[in-house]
């Protein structure tokens, strides 16, 4: 099992809707989870960083986490087109982050 | 949050030549990362630079094929040796930053290189 998976594929939606992102991860032990976007060309950027069970707002971001069940989330809400991007959820473990595969989001105007 | 920067942003290298990236940060930082990003491909750890001492390497990655130097804690170089078309990449710098009692990690803006 891969440390941190990101299945879904490319997300396409409308311009206002919710983006949702899901990631799982193998090490029960993790404490700090995170998610990055990464725009086309460009470096991952730090959007949203959660360590405790339940939901995390920053504008018109949320992330969710549940370590009993092993899973953080990002919500994307009103999405715009300039969240066009891959977001990369990645899990602390061990001292090291460990990244998932990223999820490339498409907002359609 | 640091401001990192990298030097250089992109080249492009022959077979058989080495490259040496600088990571440069605005404040001194106990731990730096070097990452590689193959196209289309997540994120992967080479090793974690070590002030004083020599650089943590991750599986599959070797000192002589990527020495690492740390002088201090506000820089770092990477070199990639003896150069095939399968090191093409982006190379990042990145480094850890405490804050409010948690750390999060930060990433410069990545070297691009390409060899044929």
């Amino acid at each position: 099992q891969k440390e941190v998976e990101q299945n879904s594929g490319p997300l396409s939606v409308p311009e206002g809707a919710i983006a949702s992102l899901n990631c799982t991860y193998s090490d029960r032990g993790s404490q700090s989870f995170f998610w990055y976007r990464q725009y086309s060309g460009k470096s991952p950027e730090l959007i949203m960083s959660i360590y405790s069970n339940g939901d995390k707002e920053d504008g018109r971001f949320t992330a969710q986490l549940n370590k009993a069940s092993q899973y953080v989330s990002l919500l994307i809400r009103d999405s715009q087109p300039s969240d066009s991007a891959t977001y990369l959820c990645a899990v602390n473990g061990n001292n090291r982050l460990a990244f998932g595969k990223g999820n490339q989001v498409v907002v359609i105007p | 949050s640091a401001v990192i920067s990298q030097k250089p942003s992109r080249d492009i290298c022959q077979r058989g030549t080495s490259l040496t990236i600088q990571c440069q940060v605005d404040s001194q930082v106990t731990m730096m990362f070097w990452y590689r990003q193959q196209p289309g491909q997540s994120l992967t750890l080479i090793a974690t630079a070590n002030q004083g001492s020599e650089a943590t390497y991750e599986s599959g990655f070797v000192i002589d094929k990527f020495p690492i130097s740390r002088p201090n804690l506000t820089f770092s170089t990477l070199t990639v040796s003896n150069m095939s078309p399968e090191d093409s990449s982006i190379y990042l710098c990145s480094v850890l930053f405490s804050s409010g009692g948690y750390n999060e990690q930060f990433f410069g803006p990545g070297t691009r290189l390409t060899v044929l």
